[in-house]
């Protein structure tokens, strides 16, 4: 198993749907990250976890909860979402178990989000 | 705040040299990432620098001046590979941590 993994690659769900991404990393990293990411417009951090722990919330809305179990491990919950939420999710993960200003982030391909 | 400017677009032939701008304002800036990333992929990282200066790395290459807010990417002998999306990230600091700010990226486009 290579890197960073995410399940599922596509996802089309209604507004009134509860659905949940699934991210993996294979590398002994202590941080993970989820970013959306629109159509023509910059990766936007959302969530931060450092060793299990949430340590930065970029003011997401509710409807997307994060859970982290293990440091392998993280998922992003969704619930009434809006059609504006389609993007492309992409799950990080780095080395530091702390928020290390030199620890490189390595990202897995993405969840494609629809939202009809 | 964070404020990222890079190009949207650029063309370049096989073969040729390209160079892509990033300037950038920050708080607590502690070093820029460029990342690669090709339609429907994930980022892959390219390069980081936290000093002034040129970093070589085969092919690609990343300049930093801090003083400036600066930073460039440059690609040799373009390969038809290279067509993707480049990404400039400077590390900055946000809510007592840092944090990494993703520009909104330069579509390469190789052309023979």
């Amino acid at each position: 198993e290579t890197g960073v993994t995410q399940t599922p690659r596509h996802l089309v769900m209604g507004m009134t749907n509860k659905k949940s991404l699934k991210c993996e990393q294979h590398l002994g990293h202590n941080a993970m990250y989820w970013y959306k990411q629109s159509a023509k417009k910059p990766l936007e951090l959302m969530f931060v976890y450092s060793l299990e722990e949430r340590v930065e919330n970029n003011s997401v809305p509710s409807r997307f909860s994060p859970e982290c179990p293990n440091s392998s491990h993280l998922f992003l919950h969704l619930h009434t979402l809006q059609p504006e939420d389609s993007a492309l999710y992409l799950c990080a993960s780095s080395q530091g178990g702390t928020y290390s200003s030199t620890d490189t982030q390595y990202f897995g391909p993405g969840t494609r989000l629809t939202v009809l | 705040g964070q404020n990222i400017d890079q190009p949207t677009e650029m063309t370049a032939t096989e073969g040729a040299i390209v160079q892509i701008n990033c300037t950038y304002q920050t708080s607590g800036f502690n070093g820029l990432f460029w990342y690669q990333q090709h339609a429907g992929e994930a980022p892959t990282f390219l390069s980081y620098n936290v000093l002034d200066g040129l970093e070589e790395k085969g092919r690609f290459s990343s300049f930093l001046s801090r003083s400036k807010g600066y930073s460039y990417l440059l690609l040799k002998e373009l390969q038809m590979k290279d067509s993707a999306s480049y990404l400039c990230a400077p590390l900055g600091s946000g809510a007592g941590s840092y944090q990494l700010t993703f520009g909104k990226g330069t579509k390469l486009s190789v052309i023979p």
